[in-house]
């Protein structure tokens, strides 16, 4: 089947313009998360979403973060005010749940100029 | 709070040799640990799970790890590399029952040289 999917895949912003990153998570996932992978970082826990609860904001950097999950399915991650060191490949991944086993997609690899 | 730590961002080996990528994990509770593999522009796979069974656990493409608590340790081997291993690895540890946001170590990237 299917597998999780982003959008864009390379995203070019000037600083200070704002942007929006989607993500297709496996169908039938209840969980879903995104992460940022910077340079020299690994990756980042950002926020987690599980079925209707409120999401879990408590990886977010700062208030320029932000994301939604519509109808338990596609999720969009906004950033607001885009700053250099917003540039990173940020990586969505889907779960069943409670199974520990996460589904990552291809990321979506943003530039901040 | 859990951390991960990989020793070596770089490991290089020559075809045929032993692989050994190394973690070490913290954590206030029993961990749940995992190793995840990332080919050039592509997402994470994962290779291989430590969910307090088996303490050596085998994982696609002929690798493994061991748990070993007394070491906080969960280091990655494969007994004779190939090329098509390079890449780079993540060593992760979760030890939330309910949902499972993982804490990742910052990677090892894996040279494979003829």
């Amino acid at each position: 089947g299917a597998g999780v999917s982003q959008s864009p895949s390379n995203k070019v912003t000037e600083k200070g313009k704002d942007v929006e990153l989607r993500c297709d998570p496996i169908s039938g996932h209840t969980a879903l998360y995104w992460y940022r992978q910077s340079l020299g970082q690994g990756l980042e826990f950002l926020i987690y979403f599980q079925g209707n609860s409120a999401p879990d904001k408590s990886g977010l950097p700062s208030d320029r973060f932000s994301a939604e999950r519509t109808g338990g399915s596609v999720s969009t991650l906004t950033i607001q005010r885009t700053q250099q060191e917003d540039s990173a490949v940020y990586l969505c991944a889907s779960s069943e749940g409670t199974s520990y086993e996460q589904y990552f997609g291809p990321g979506t690899r943003l530039t901040v100029t | 709070a859990q951390s991960v730590t990989q020793l070596g961002s770089h490991v290089s080996v020559s075809e045929g040799a032993l692989v050994l990528l190394r973690c070490n994990y913290s954590s206030s509770v029993p961990p749940y640990l995992f190793w995840y593999v990332q080919y050039p522009n592509q997402g994470l796979q994962l290779l291989l799970k430590y969910t307090s069974a088996a303490t050596l656990v085998k994982g696609i493409n002929g690798f493994e790890a061991e748990f070993k608590k007394s070491e906080t340790s969960f280091h990655l081997t494969k007994p004779s590399a190939h090329m098509s291993d390079a890449a780079e690895y993540f060593c992760a540890v979760s030890v939330d029952s309910g949902y499972s946001t993982l804490t990742f170590g910052k990677g090892t990237m894996l040279l494979v040289s003829p």
